[in-house]
């Protein structure tokens, strides 16, 4: 069976500081792709950040970077200089190749001011 | 770009009552899904299709649940006889069939409270 597990249930962070999201997840496929997806609350899934397992090179956009280690199927996130804006649930989504995203339970990221 | 819309954006019913959401995907994808959130917890897939082919059903989905995307375009998820059970966000999200893998772009969901 194909899981995704975040053990982070709920985050904090100071703004303008970093914080990294964990994620890992099993799967017999080689190859396969990963996707961060932030929800604000009352607000829609929004793509964060993508990575092609195929690729060594970890993904990066702009605050939002990963840091991916396929032999220990670990996919984590690190947001820099985090701004309130970031406030949302994250979720860790991977396709493992059969066309659907497989979510985790998702970790809830509040910034302090 | 419009992005992906669904309607209503609320629904209460009575349990046992029928009701119908619909989604519109961004105009050029050829992929539409359906998701279902309940509170706490990540998106669980439903459903998919490819154009008008309905390619897979998550087990999640029971005989009441019914799926169409007629013409390829916009899609239309039923649910007969609803249970409480049923009360849930379902979300919708459309991606552009490509070699490298495609991203999903979702709605903002309908929710679904079952009385």
């Amino acid at each position: 069976a194909q899981t995704v597990t975040q053990s982070q249930p709920e985050m904090s962070v100071q703004e303008a500081e970093t914080v990294t999201l964990s994620c890992t997840y099993d799967t017999s496929e080689s190859d396969y792709y990963l996707f961060w997806y932030k929800q604000p609350p009352s607000r829609q899934m929004i793509l964060v950040i993508r990575q092609e397992a195929y690729k060594q090179q970890n993904a990066t956009e702009n605050r939002f970077s990963v840091n991916f280690q396929k032999a220990a199927k670990s996919f984590s996130l690190k947001i820099s200089d985090s701004q309130l804006g970031d406030a949302a649930m994250y979720f860790c989504a991977p396709n493992f190749g059969n066309e659907k995203l497989t979510f985790g339970t998702g970790t809830r990221l509040t910034i302090i001011p | 770009d419009t992005g992906v819309s669904q309607n209503p954006r609320h629904k209460i019913t009575k349990r046992g009552q029928n009701v119908t959401f619909r989604c519109d995907p961004i105009s050029e994808h050829n992929r539409l899904y359906w998701y279902r959130q309940t509170l706490g917890q990540g998106p669980e897939f439903l459903t998919y299709f490819q154009n008008e082919a309905q390619l897979e059903k998550s087990r999640l989905l029971s005989d009441r649940f019914s799926a169409e995307r007629p013409k390829g375009s916009f899609s239309t998820l039923e649910i007969q006889r609803t249970e409480q059970g049923d009360s849930a966000m379902y979300l919708c999200a459309s991606s552009l069939e490509l070699a490298w893998g495609p991203e999903q772009y979702f709605g903002p969901g309908t929710r679904l409270t079952v009385t």
